[in-house]
Protein backbone atom coordinates (compact mmCIF):
# COMPACT_ATOMS: atom_id res chain seq x y z
CA UNK A 1 0.00 0.00 0.00
CA UNK A 2 1.25 3.50 -0.87
CA UNK A 3 1.60 6.25 2.07
CA UNK A 4 1.08 9.24 1.56
CA UNK A 5 2.91 11.69 3.91
CA UNK A 6 1.20 15.57 4.35
CA UNK A 7 3.07 18.45 5.62
CA UNK A 8 2.38 20.39 7.81
CA UNK A 9 -0.68 18.35 9.72
CA UNK A 10 -1.78 22.20 10.57
CA UNK A 11 -0.98 25.69 9.40
CA UNK A 12 -2.55 28.91 10.61
CA UNK A 13 -2.34 31.78 8.62
CA UNK A 14 -4.02 34.74 7.16
CA UNK A 15 -6.11 35.95 4.07
CA UNK A 16 -3.63 37.10 1.10
CA UNK A 17 -0.88 34.87 2.26
CA UNK A 18 0.60 32.43 0.19
CA UNK A 19 0.65 28.54 1.36
CA UNK A 20 2.67 25.78 -0.17
CA UNK A 21 1.01 22.46 0.79
CA UNK A 22 2.94 18.96 0.76
CA UNK A 23 2.29 15.55 0.23
CA UNK A 24 5.33 12.76 -0.22
CA UNK A 25 4.72 9.26 -1.34
CA UNK A 26 6.03 5.90 -0.17
CA UNK A 27 6.76 5.09 -3.53
CA UNK A 28 6.65 6.51 -7.00
CA UNK A 29 2.90 7.48 -8.23
CA UNK A 30 4.11 9.12 -11.73
CA UNK A 31 2.02 11.86 -12.03
CA UNK A 32 -1.26 9.94 -10.72
CA UNK A 33 -1.77 12.67 -7.70
CA UNK A 34 -5.08 14.48 -6.46
CA UNK A 35 -5.76 17.30 -4.31
CA UNK A 36 -9.28 17.25 -2.70
CA UNK A 37 -10.67 20.01 -0.54
CA UNK A 38 -13.39 19.37 2.21
CA UNK A 39 -15.06 21.51 4.46
CA UNK A 40 -17.60 20.68 7.23
CA UNK A 41 -20.72 19.46 6.34
CA UNK A 42 -20.18 19.93 2.60
CA UNK A 43 -18.46 17.35 -0.41
CA UNK A 44 -15.36 17.05 -0.78
CA UNK A 45 -14.04 19.01 -3.69
CA UNK A 46 -11.19 17.89 -6.31
CA UNK A 47 -9.24 20.74 -6.86
CA UNK A 48 -6.28 19.39 -9.02
CA UNK A 49 -5.79 15.87 -10.36
CA UNK A 50 -2.60 14.12 -12.18
CA UNK A 51 -0.32 16.57 -10.40
CA UNK A 52 -0.90 20.37 -12.15
CA UNK A 53 -4.08 20.06 -13.44
CA UNK A 54 -6.72 22.28 -11.98
CA UNK A 55 -10.57 20.66 -12.13
CA UNK A 56 -13.19 23.03 -14.04
CA UNK A 57 -14.27 25.84 -12.56
CA UNK A 58 -11.39 26.10 -9.99
CA UNK A 59 -9.60 29.66 -9.35
CA UNK A 60 -6.33 29.75 -10.45
CA UNK A 61 -4.86 30.99 -7.63
CA UNK A 62 -4.97 27.08 -7.14
CA UNK A 63 -1.80 25.36 -8.49
CA UNK A 64 0.15 21.64 -8.44
CA UNK A 65 3.60 20.48 -9.36
CA UNK A 66 5.47 17.21 -8.70
CA UNK A 67 5.93 13.42 -10.01
CA UNK A 68 6.95 10.65 -8.52
CA UNK A 69 7.12 10.76 -4.86
CA UNK A 70 7.18 14.42 -3.79
CA UNK A 71 4.29 16.84 -4.57
CA UNK A 72 3.08 20.45 -3.78
CA UNK A 73 -0.58 21.95 -3.99
CA UNK A 74 0.14 26.14 -3.44
CA UNK A 75 -2.20 28.89 -2.85
CA UNK A 76 -1.25 32.01 -4.16
CA UNK A 77 -3.19 34.78 -1.87
CA UNK A 78 -5.65 33.05 0.59
CA UNK A 79 -9.08 33.64 0.04
CA UNK A 80 -11.03 33.94 3.14
CA UNK A 81 -13.15 31.00 1.52
CA UNK A 82 -9.97 28.77 1.68
CA UNK A 83 -9.93 28.14 5.07
CA UNK A 84 -10.49 23.88 5.05
CA UNK A 85 -8.71 20.76 5.25
CA UNK A 86 -7.09 19.65 2.24
CA UNK A 87 -6.44 15.84 1.36
CA UNK A 88 -3.72 14.36 -1.44
CA UNK A 89 -4.54 11.28 -3.01
CA UNK A 90 -2.92 8.75 -5.60
CA UNK A 91 -4.76 6.69 -8.04
CA UNK A 92 -1.29 4.76 -9.27
CA UNK A 93 -2.05 1.88 -7.43
CA UNK A 94 -4.30 -0.09 -5.67
CA UNK A 95 -5.68 0.22 -3.06
CA UNK A 96 -6.23 3.66 -3.41
CA UNK A 97 -4.65 6.22 -0.56
CA UNK A 98 -5.31 9.33 0.86
CA UNK A 99 -2.91 11.45 2.82
CA UNK A 100 -3.88 12.47 6.59
CA UNK A 101 -4.84 15.96 5.46
CA UNK A 102 -3.67 19.22 6.13
CA UNK A 103 -5.90 21.63 8.46
CA UNK A 104 -5.64 25.26 7.21
CA UNK A 105 -6.85 27.91 9.60
CA UNK A 106 -7.24 31.11 10.06
CA UNK A 107 -4.86 33.20 11.87
CA UNK B 1 -25.99 20.27 -13.10
CA UNK B 2 -24.74 17.26 -11.41
CA UNK B 3 -26.04 16.09 -8.18
CA UNK B 4 -25.42 12.97 -5.87
CA UNK B 5 -27.45 11.81 -3.38
CA UNK B 6 -26.19 8.84 -0.72
CA UNK B 7 -29.00 7.87 1.32
CA UNK B 8 -29.62 4.14 3.60
CA UNK B 9 -27.37 5.22 6.22
CA UNK B 10 -28.69 4.82 10.02
CA UNK B 11 -27.87 3.05 13.08
CA UNK B 12 -26.76 -1.16 13.15
CA UNK B 13 -25.38 -3.68 15.59
CA UNK B 14 -22.18 -5.30 15.22
CA UNK B 15 -22.61 -7.85 12.64
CA UNK B 16 -25.93 -6.34 11.05
CA UNK B 17 -26.15 -5.48 7.17
CA UNK B 18 -27.11 -2.15 5.54
CA UNK B 19 -27.29 -1.22 2.18
CA UNK B 20 -26.49 2.50 1.01
CA UNK B 21 -27.56 3.63 -2.24
CA UNK B 22 -26.44 6.54 -4.46
CA UNK B 23 -28.67 8.65 -6.49
CA UNK B 24 -26.88 10.63 -9.54
CA UNK B 25 -28.05 12.52 -12.32
CA UNK B 26 -26.47 15.65 -14.39
CA UNK B 27 -24.01 13.47 -16.19
CA UNK B 28 -23.74 9.64 -18.18
CA UNK B 29 -23.98 7.68 -15.49
CA UNK B 30 -23.00 4.44 -16.91
CA UNK B 31 -19.93 5.46 -18.31
CA UNK B 32 -18.75 6.78 -15.08
CA UNK B 33 -15.90 5.04 -12.65
CA UNK B 34 -18.00 5.11 -9.28
CA UNK B 35 -16.53 4.97 -5.60
CA UNK B 36 -17.58 4.75 -2.30
CA UNK B 37 -15.05 7.03 0.34
CA UNK B 38 -15.55 7.44 3.74
CA UNK B 39 -14.76 9.45 6.99
CA UNK B 40 -14.56 8.14 10.66
CA UNK B 41 -15.31 10.37 12.83
CA UNK B 42 -12.66 13.54 13.85
CA UNK B 43 -10.60 11.14 10.62
CA UNK B 44 -9.79 11.74 7.51
CA UNK B 45 -10.98 10.29 4.12
CA UNK B 46 -10.59 6.61 3.20
CA UNK B 47 -11.03 4.75 -0.09
CA UNK B 48 -13.31 2.07 0.18
CA UNK B 49 -14.22 0.92 -3.39
CA UNK B 50 -14.59 1.33 -6.65
CA UNK B 51 -16.59 0.15 -9.47
CA UNK B 52 -15.90 1.09 -13.30
CA UNK B 53 -18.37 1.97 -16.05
CA UNK B 54 -18.34 -0.42 -19.12
CA UNK B 55 -17.45 -4.11 -17.26
CA UNK B 56 -18.28 -3.34 -13.63
CA UNK B 57 -15.07 -4.72 -12.11
CA UNK B 58 -14.90 -3.45 -8.99
CA UNK B 59 -11.90 -2.86 -6.10
CA UNK B 60 -11.88 -2.72 -2.49
CA UNK B 61 -9.71 -1.82 0.43
CA UNK B 62 -8.60 -4.66 2.40
CA UNK B 63 -10.43 -3.60 5.51
CA UNK B 64 -14.03 -4.17 3.69
CA UNK B 65 -12.64 -6.64 1.06
CA UNK B 66 -15.14 -9.76 1.75
CA UNK B 67 -17.80 -7.62 3.62
CA UNK B 68 -18.84 -5.01 1.22
CA UNK B 69 -19.75 -5.35 -2.26
CA UNK B 70 -20.23 -2.07 -4.86
CA UNK B 71 -22.94 -2.44 -7.32
CA UNK B 72 -24.47 -0.07 -9.90
CA UNK B 73 -27.95 -0.08 -11.89
CA UNK B 74 -27.17 2.27 -14.91
CA UNK B 75 -31.42 1.74 -15.72
CA UNK B 76 -31.69 3.85 -12.32
CA UNK B 77 -28.41 6.12 -12.53
CA UNK B 78 -27.58 4.80 -8.85
CA UNK B 79 -24.78 3.19 -7.19
CA UNK B 80 -25.09 1.03 -4.07
CA UNK B 81 -22.88 -0.55 -1.51
CA UNK B 82 -23.82 -3.66 0.24
CA UNK B 83 -22.56 -3.70 3.43
CA UNK B 84 -22.04 -7.12 5.58
CA UNK B 85 -20.43 -8.30 9.05
CA UNK B 86 -20.55 -4.57 10.24
CA UNK B 87 -18.03 -3.78 12.61
CA UNK B 88 -17.90 -0.74 15.52
CA UNK B 89 -15.06 0.48 12.91
CA UNK B 90 -16.71 0.82 10.27
CA UNK B 91 -18.92 4.07 11.47
CA UNK B 92 -18.28 7.03 9.12
CA UNK B 93 -19.66 9.28 6.90
CA UNK B 94 -20.15 7.22 3.45
CA UNK B 95 -19.74 9.51 0.47
CA UNK B 96 -19.91 8.43 -3.27
CA UNK B 97 -17.74 9.91 -5.67
CA UNK B 98 -17.16 9.69 -9.53
CA UNK B 99 -15.79 10.86 -12.87
CA UNK B 100 -15.25 10.04 -16.54
CA UNK B 101 -11.69 9.05 -15.36
CA UNK B 102 -10.41 7.62 -12.64
CA UNK B 103 -9.94 10.88 -10.93
CA UNK B 104 -13.23 11.48 -8.46
CA UNK B 105 -14.32 15.17 -10.14
CA UNK B 106 -18.31 15.04 -8.31
CA UNK B 107 -18.86 14.05 -5.15
CA UNK B 108 -22.08 13.25 -2.97
CA UNK B 109 -22.50 15.43 0.65
CA UNK B 110 -22.55 11.65 2.53
CA UNK B 111 -24.81 9.46 4.70
CA UNK B 112 -23.63 8.50 7.96
CA UNK B 113 -23.54 4.83 9.46
CA UNK B 114 -23.49 4.49 12.82
CA UNK B 115 -22.14 0.64 14.13
CA UNK B 116 -22.85 0.14 17.85
CA UNK B 117 -24.59 -1.94 20.27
Amino acid sequence: EIVLTQSPATLSLSPGERVTLSCRASQSVSIYLAWYQHKPGQAPRLLIYDASNRATGIPARFSGSGSGTDFTLTISSLEPEDFAVYYCQQRNNWPRTFGQGTQLEIK
Amino acid sequence: EVQLLESGGGLVQPGGSLTLSCATSGFTFSSYIMNWVRQAPGKGLEWVSTVTGGDDSANYADSVRGRFTISRDNSKNTLYLHMNSLRVEDTALYFCAGGSTWNLFYWGRGTLVTVSS
